[in-house]
C-alpha cells in the first residue's frame, strides 16, 4: 500500500498562474483534507471532503477550490496563485471523520 | 479556534522528561497528539476521547480533562529518535475536522 500520495513534490509558479495539486489514497478512507503549513503556524484546513460528493471549507479557504473526483482523489487548484499562498501542502486521508489522519509527503509551493 | 500549546520549543538532554500542554476554548470531543520531523510529514501518535482518558505509546504518554479542555503530552527517559515537533489536534463536538496547535519544537541533545 502507498498510503497517501501528493504530486508534484515541489513546484515553483509566477503571480496569477493556475495550478492543480494532486492527492491520492489507497486505504478506502471516506475523509479526506488538506492543509497548509507555514512556519510558526501549524497545519491549517483549507478544504475537507467528509465523505464522496461532499466538500466543506476549513479555516483558510480563500483563493483555493477543491474537487473530491472519487473516494481515492480528492485535488487542491489554484485559481490565480499570490505569493502569500508559497508554503508546503498537505493532504490527509481518514477512516471516519474523528479517526487517525494519515499524511501525504507534502508538495512545496512558491510562488515568485 | 486554534488551541494553545504550550511551551512552543523544549530542549532536553538525553534521558530527560518533557511535557507538552495543549488547551482550547471550545468543548472538546477528542484530542490527537502528532509528531511531525524535519521535512517530513506529521505522522500520528494517539487519540484521546473525551472521558479523562490517559493512553501510552512506548515511553510517551498523554492526559485529557474535558472540563478544563486540555491534553498533555508526557514524553518519559527521552531518546534522541523523540526529537521533533509536536501538534495537538482538537475535535469539537459534531465537527468532522481537527484544529491543530501551532506545534511545540522538541530538541534531544546527547
Amino acid at each position: 500500500n502507498a498510503g497517501v500520495t501528493q504530486t508534484p513534490k515541489f513546484q515553483v509558479l509566477k503571480t496569477g498562474q493556475s495550478m492543480t495539486l494532486q492527492c491520492a489514497q489507497d486505504m478506502n478512507h471516506n475523509s479526506m483534507y488538506w492543509y497548509r503549513q507555514d512556519p510558526g503556524m501549524g497545519l491549517r484546513l483549507i478544504y475537507y471532503s467528509a465523505s464522496e460528493g461532499t466538500t466543506d471549507k476549513g479555516e483558510v479557504p480563500n483563493g483555493y477550490n477543491v474537487s473530491r473526483l472519487n473516494k481515492r482523489e480528492f485535488s487542491l487548484r489554484l485559481e490565480s496563485a499570490a505569493p502569500s499562498q508559497t508554503s508546503v501542502y498537505f493532504c490527509a486521508s481518514s477512516g471516519v471523520g474523528r479517526g487517525t489522519q494519515y499524511f501525504g509527503p507534502g508538495t512545496r509551493l512558491l510562488v515568485l | 479556534q486554534q488551541p494553545v500549546q504550550s511551551p512552543q520549543a523544549v530542549i532536553l538532554r538525553e534521558g530527560e522528561d518533557a511535557v507538552i500542554n495543549c488547551s482550547s476554548s471550545k468543548a472538546l470531543y477528542s484530542v490527537h497528539w502528532y509528531r511531525q520531523k524535519h521535512g517530513e510529514a506529521p505522522v500520528f501518535l494517539m487519540i484521546l476521547l473525551k472521558g479523562g482518558e490517559q493512553k501510552g505509546h512506548e515511553k510517551i504518554s498523554a492526559s485529557f480533562n474535558e472540563k478544563k479542555q486540555q491534553s498533555s503530552l508526557y514524553l518519559t527517559a527521552s531518546q534522541l529518535s523523540y526529537s521533533g515537533t509536536y501538534f495537538c489536534g482538537t475535535e469539537s463536538q459534531g465537527a468532522q475536522k481537527l484544529v491543530f496547535g501551532q506545534g511545540t519544537r522538541l530538541t534531544i541533545n546527547p
